[in-house]
């Protein structure tokens, strides 16, 4: 099955700085890429996903990057401000398959400071 | 629509008690999973549906974990009987499936089995 590996587990920005995630995968199969954004005590909301046909996806401050043949991809925020102080998760699936299983990292927890 | 609704919120219960932890996805998603967060082990997949028929339960820990879903718009989780190793966050999502593998998360249910 997939495994998908997420780097760092913690991570302390100044606002106003550059913040950025990595996370590698080991399905070759999988084609779908979301990353989810869960504050303390609530629910995990998706912010951005890219499909394996696509090299970079922007929305805003944040954009992620995925290189298939190194089988990794990448969550970027720029301009950082304090409200996205949470934990970030990456994901894979092979929806080709049909399966719509979602594979997540074990999160990274992001602090930015005022 | 509502979103995903999951009770209890909060359940605290005694070793060796049965737990059933209820979710109602949004209407029209023909998908649905439920996860367990754990400090240690991140969001794990437990068991998923398709139109209400069990997909995939590879992730379910126990024969002590079970799951049913009677119906479009109700899903339930038990354990019986439960441990103190049970104590976590369980997420019911559910998805449409049409395209998307967008998952929408519940509020959660936070376990504690004392």
């Amino acid at each position: 099955g997939e495994n998908v590996e997420q780097h760092p587990s913690t991570l302390s920005v100044q606002e106003g700085d550059s913040a950025v995630i990595k996370c590698t995968y080991s399905d070759s199969a999988s084609n779908y890429f979301p990353w989810y954004k869960q504050e303390l005590g609530k629910r995990p909301q998706l912010i951005i996903d890219i499909r394996s046909n696509v090299g970079e996806k922007k929305d805003q401050r944040i954009a992620v990057t995925l290189n298939k043949t190194a089988k990794h991809f990448s969550l970027h925020i720029t301009e950082t401000q304090p409200e996205d102080s949470a934990v970030y998760f990456c994901a894979a699936s092979d929806s080709g398959a049909g399966s719509y299983q979602l594979t997540f990292g074990k999160g990274t927890k992001l602090s930015v400071i005022p | 629509d509502a979103g995903v609704i999951q009770s209890p919120r909060h359940e605290v219960t005694e070793m060796g008690q049965e737990v059933t932890l209820r979710c109602k996805p949004i209407s029209g998603h023909d998908y649905l999973f439920w996860y367990r967060q754990t400090m240690m082990r991140g969001l794990e997949l437990l068991i998923y549906f398709n139109n209400n028929v069990p997909i995939d339960d590879s992730g379910m820990p126990e024969d002590r974990f079970s799951a049913k879903m009677p119906n479009a718009s109700f899903s339930t989780l038990k354990i019986q009987p439960s441990e103190p190793r049970d104590s976590a966050v369980y997420f019911c999502a559910s998805s449409s499936g049409t395209g998307t593998e967008k998952l929408f998360f519940g509020s959660g249910t936070q376990l504690s089995v004392l």
